[in-house]
C-alpha cells in the first residue's frame, strides 16, 4: 500500500523568507509524486509532479519540489515567501500517471505567510 | 483551464435525510469522477471513482448503498448520502481527469455536509 506523510500541520514563515514544506511517501515501485494547493473556498490546484527525470521539479508560482529518493522525500520549496502563498498544500503519490489511476494524499500542511 | 463546478458547498441536514451533492464539468466532458472525503485535520481519501454510463468503483470501506454514485452524463456526477448520520460529517470534493495525466486533475470547490 502507498502512504503520503506530511509532519507538519502548519508552517510559519515571514514574507520574502524561503520556505520549505516537507512531505515522504512510501510506495512499492517508482513514484509518481504531486503537490497541489487548496486555497479557501476553492478547488485543489495542480502545482508540480515527478514522474522522472530530473530530480529537482519546477512548477507553477515560483515553487519546486525536490525529488530524495533515498530519503523518500519531496519537499516543497520556495525561494521567497509571498503572503498570497499562504494556503493548504497537499503532496500525494499517484499509482501511476494515466488518468483513472488514483491518488494517495498527505494529510495537509497549512502554510502561514506573514507580512 | 477547465472548471469543475461542485453543488452545493454547504449543507445541514437532519439525521435520517438524504443529501445529494453534484459535480459538473463545465467545459469539458469527463467520462471518469473522483470523489473524495476529506476530515478536518486528515488526508484527503478517495472514497469511489464514477464512470460514465457504468456502476462506480468504490473504495474498500465505502459503503455502496450509503453513498449512491451516478454518472448518467459525461458532465454530471451526483453523490447522494443516503439516510445521513452526524458520522458523516464531512468534507466531500470531486474531482475530473482531463486528458490522460494526472496532474490534469481539477477540482470541485468541495462540500461541507453537517449532519444534526
Amino acid at each position: 500500500a502507498q502512504s503520503v506523510a506530511q509532519p507538519e500541520d502548519q508552517v510559519n514563515v515571514a514574507e520574502g523568507n524561503p520556505l520549505t514544506v516537507k512531505c515522504t511517501y512510501s510506495v512499492s515501485g517508482n513514484p509518481y509524486l504531486f503537490w497541489y494547493v487548496q486555497y479557501p473556498n476553492r478547488g485543489l490546484q495542480f502545482l508540480l509532479k515527478y514522474i522522472t527525470g530530473d530530480n529537482l521539479v519546477k512548477g507553477s508560482y515560483g515553487f519546486e519540489a525536490e525529488f530524495n529518493k533515498s530519503q523518500t522525500s519531496f519537499h516543497l520549496k520556495k525561494p521567497s515567501a509571498l503572503v498570497s502563498d499562504s494556503a493548504l498544500y497537499f503532496c500525494a503519490v499517484g499509482k501511476g500517471w494515466n488518468a483513472g489511476n488514483m491518488l494517495t494524499f498527505g494529510g495537509g500542511t497549512r502554510l502561514m505567510v506573514k507580512p | 483551464g477547465a472548471v469543475v463546478s461542485q453543488h452545493p458547498s454547504r449543507v445541514i441536514c437532519k439525521s435520517g435525510t438524504s443529501v445529494k451533492i453534484e459535480c459538473r464539468s463545465l467545459d469539458f466532458q469527463a467520462t471518469t469522477m473522483f470523489w473524495y472525503r476529506q476530515f478536518p485535520k486528515k488526508s484527503l481519501m478517495l472514497m469511489a471513482t464514477s464512470n460514465e454510463g457504468s456502476k462506480a468503483t468504490y473504495e474498500q470501506g465505502v459503503e455502496k448503498d450509503k453513498f449512491l454514485i451516478n454518472h448518467a452524463s459525461l458532465t454530471l456526477s451526483t453523490l447522494t448520502v443516503t439516510s445521513a448520520h452526524p458520522e458523516d460529517s464531512s468534507f466531500y470534493i470531486c474531482s475530473a481527469p482531463v486528458g490522460g495525466l494526472n496532474e490534469k486533475l481539477f477540482f470541485g470547490s468541495g462540500t461541507q455536509l453537517s449532519v444534526l
